[in-house]
């Protein structure tokens, strides 16, 4: 079964602390995304990696950097976290070739309050 | 630019009729993929249904079918039967033309199933 793995499903911080959160995909994806969902707006792209050192902008990378040193990994960080930074951030992977249908796997989303 | 357009922030239905959910897109790419998203309270993302652009036929899954109308650029989904069970946040979501498989999400739409 498809993995795609969070590691955090609830954090709290305080402002100004630096947050890591990380993805990981059990499924040799090239392509590794971050997003993020806020009520009203949907789900924003952060940025995406398509391949391991390799990343790109999405629509919304203010305040975000990104991290992916190996194929299975890919870390979104806050590097000092602010309180409109609070939101649900989820990680998505896939193939690289674009296929058809069911390419794009999530996983079950990080729930990030910063106080 | 590529954008996903859903005008229905929230939906009644009743139990075992059927509901549509709307959805726009924008594009210039001839070659594109629509998707539908549900998002249960618990927060996953769960595919339901496909269609690409050179598609012929509207794609079915099960009680899900998508009304795929390319002129108007409209990829509606159609629940037919509705469940308690499908009481959650619908997204509308396109590939875009690149390779990567990054996704455009719509705001979505909170649909709950009346007893």
């Amino acid at each position: 079964d498809v993995k795609v793995t969070q590691s955090s499903r609830y954090l709290v911080k305080r402002t100004g602390e630096k947050v890591f959160l990380e993805c990981v995909q059990d499924m040799d994806h090239e392509n590794m995304f971050w997003y993020r969902q806020d009520p009203g707006l949907g789900l924003r792209l952060i940025y995406f990696s398509y391949d391991v050192k390799m990343k790109e902008k999405g629509d919304i990378p203010e305040g975000y950097s990104v991290s992916r040193e190996k194929k299975e990994r890919f870390s979104l960080i806050l590097e000092s976290a602010s309180t409109n930074q609070t939101s649900m951030y989820l990680c998505a992977s896939s193939l690289f070739y674009r296929g058809s249908g069911n390419t794009i796997y999530f996983g079950e989303g990080s729930w990030l309050t910063v106080v | 630019a590529q954008k996903i357009t859903q005008t229905q922030p929230g939906m009644f239905v009743q139990e075992k009729e059927a509901v549509t959910l709307d959805c726009t897109y924008d594009t210039s790419d001839p070659s594109y993929g629509l998707f539908w998203y549900k998002q249960p309270s618990s927060g996953e993302m769960i595919f339901l249904i496909y269609q690409g652009s050179y598609d012929q036929q509207n794609a079915t899954e099960g009680r899900y079918s998508l009304n795929f109308q390319k002129a108007r650029k409209s990829a509606n989904l159609v629940i037919s039967a509705s469940q308690l069970g499908d009481s959650a946040m619908y997204f509308c979501a396109m590939r875009d033309g690149g390779a990567t498989n990054k996704l455009i999400f719509g705001t979505g739409t909170l649909l709950a199933v009346q007893p």
